[in-house]
């Protein structure tokens, strides 16, 4: 157990729709990242935060944002959903974000756009 | 931009055997290396880093050796078990504009048969 949490597991919508997924990451980590992992991208990262602040940005579509909260959790946003956004969506938190330090991944989101 | 090549799986073994996964990346600063590890339903886990030039990271009897001569950072294993069924991630994390950008391959499946 990695002590990032992610919710829910599974998310089934429609194309169109808008989704929210959430991630509280571990006690004393300030800094969290989203990733979007499918077959064919691999592993691509989104977004982080530190702190509440965007700190980096990655291969992040318009349609999608993100923010973190006082309480340091995080949630993704995506919106106007099409087949294409059909992945896993895993959030990870490290102490600082820096350039050394370990991300401590959550399990995962699967999100299936029919 | 910042990028990592690992070799295409999956790679399949014998229990026993030796493992060399390779990965070579391009980087545009001086990162730190990593690899991670995912096993079947969840999220990827460090396996183990490296932030200087010929650091050796090593954990759980696998290790990789950064050869900034040769911008390689490949993984090995003398003797692998069943249990090290997983796929494995090399990743960077590079400096960018104030912020460390991370970085990941497209992932290599070990399968270790007994």
């Amino acid at each position: 157990d990695s002590g990032v949490t992610q919710t829910p597991k599974h998310l089934i919508t429609a194309t169109g729709q808008r989704v929210t997924l959430r991630c509280s990451p571990r006690s004393g980590d300030l800094s969290v990242y989203w990733y979007q992992q499918s077959l064919d991208q691999g592993l691509q990262f989104l977004i982080q935060y530190y702190n509440g602040e965007e700190r980096a940005k990655g291969n992040i579509l318009e349609r999608f944002s993100a923010q973190q909260f006082p309480d340091l959790h995080s949630e993704l946003n995506l919106s106007s959903l099409e087949l294409g956004d059909s992945a896993l969506y895993f959030c990870a938190s490290s102490v600082a974000g820096t350039k050394n330090n370990e991300q401590f991944f959550g399990p995962g989101t699967r999100l299936t756009v029919l | 931009g910042d990028s990592v090549t690992q070799m295409e799986g999956p790679v399949t073994l014998s229990e026993e055997a030796c493992l060399t996964i390779n990965c070579t990346y391009t980087a545009t600063g001086y990162p730190s290396l990593f690899w991670y590890v995912q096993y079947p339903g969840e999220g990827l886990q460090l396996l183990l880093k490296a932030t200087k030039a010929d650091d050796k990271g090593s954990n759980k009897g696998f290790e990789a050796t950064y050869r900034k001569e040769t911008t390689s950072f490949h993984l090995e294993k003398g003797s692998v078990q069943v249990s090290d069924s997983a796929v494995y991630f090399c990743a960077l994390s590079d400096a960018s504009g104030g912020s460390y950008i991370p970085t990941f391959g497209r992932g290599t499946s070990l399968i270790v048969h007994p």
